[in-house]
């Protein structure tokens, strides 16, 4: 597509619970990164997949997280047993090429409350 | 400890004013990028800075990496209310690190 897609838009969900969020890549992009996104601290970085490379998941918080990049394209970020301290914007970007200095597309987000 | 201090933090101004906003950091990097995002969607690119002491232009904006390659700042000239937004600058590295942001208003 033309764009980073994100779904879905907005997510509220009850403690404990699990929640997939979805994220659609420019087409060609090799590079995909997850960052959360909370008010008043900037976004932080939580995994990056660069081709078929293994994923840097060094920003994961905790183990309820994971992540995978199905194909090289698609990539679904996983809460597992929410925590009401996960409630955040969840950010994709993607990159034509991973690492240093190169521009970076964003999807819209993925506004995640938990209840 | 955050990798990128962006200052201010919040701006409020009125149309027709000029503002900078900082980005400082006590690591080199070997480039460095200005996002704007506006509230319910993702940051989207405005520059690339790569050389130090490197100016760019973006219509009213101008983006200046320092010759450190430590520390940038943008400059707008003449705000409007369109330019309302958080500023956010990242710094490359295999992650890209992104400050907290300044989030900025401009009041018509």
């Amino acid at each position: 597509g033309a764009g980073v897609s994100q779904s879905p838009s907005n997510k509220v969900t009850e403690k404990g619970k699990d929640v997939e969020l979805r994220c659609d890549p420019i087409s060609g992009h090799t590079a995909l990164y997850w960052y959360r996104q909370s008010l008043g601290q900037g976004l932080e970085f939580l995994i990056y997949f660069q081709g078929n490379s293994a994923p840097d998941k060094s920003g994961l918080p905790s183990d309820r997280f994971s992540a995978e990049r199905t194909g090289g394209s698609v990539s679904t970020l996983t809460i597992q047993r929410t925590q009401q301290e996960d409630s955040a914007v969840y950010l994709c970007a993607s990159s034509s090429r991973g690492g240093a200095g190169y521009g970076y597309t964003f999807g819209s987000g993925t506004r995640l409350t938990v209840v | 400890t955050q990798l990128l201090e962006q200052s201010p933090q919040f701006l409020s101004i009125q149309e027709g004013e000029n503002l900078t906003v900082y980005c400082n950091s006590s690591s080199v990097f070997s480039s460095l990028q200005w996002y704007r995002q506006e509230p319910g969607e993702g940051p989207v690119l405005l520059v690339t800075v790569v050389t130090g002491g490197e100016v760019k232009k973006l219509k009213r904006l101008t983006f200046q990496f320092g010759d450190a390659r430590k520390d940038s700042s943008l400059h707008i000239t003449a705000a409007q209310p369109g330019d309302t937004g958080l500023y956010l600058c990242a710094g490359a590295r295999h992650i890209p690190t992104f400050g907290r942001g300044t989030s900025l208003i401009v009041h018509p």
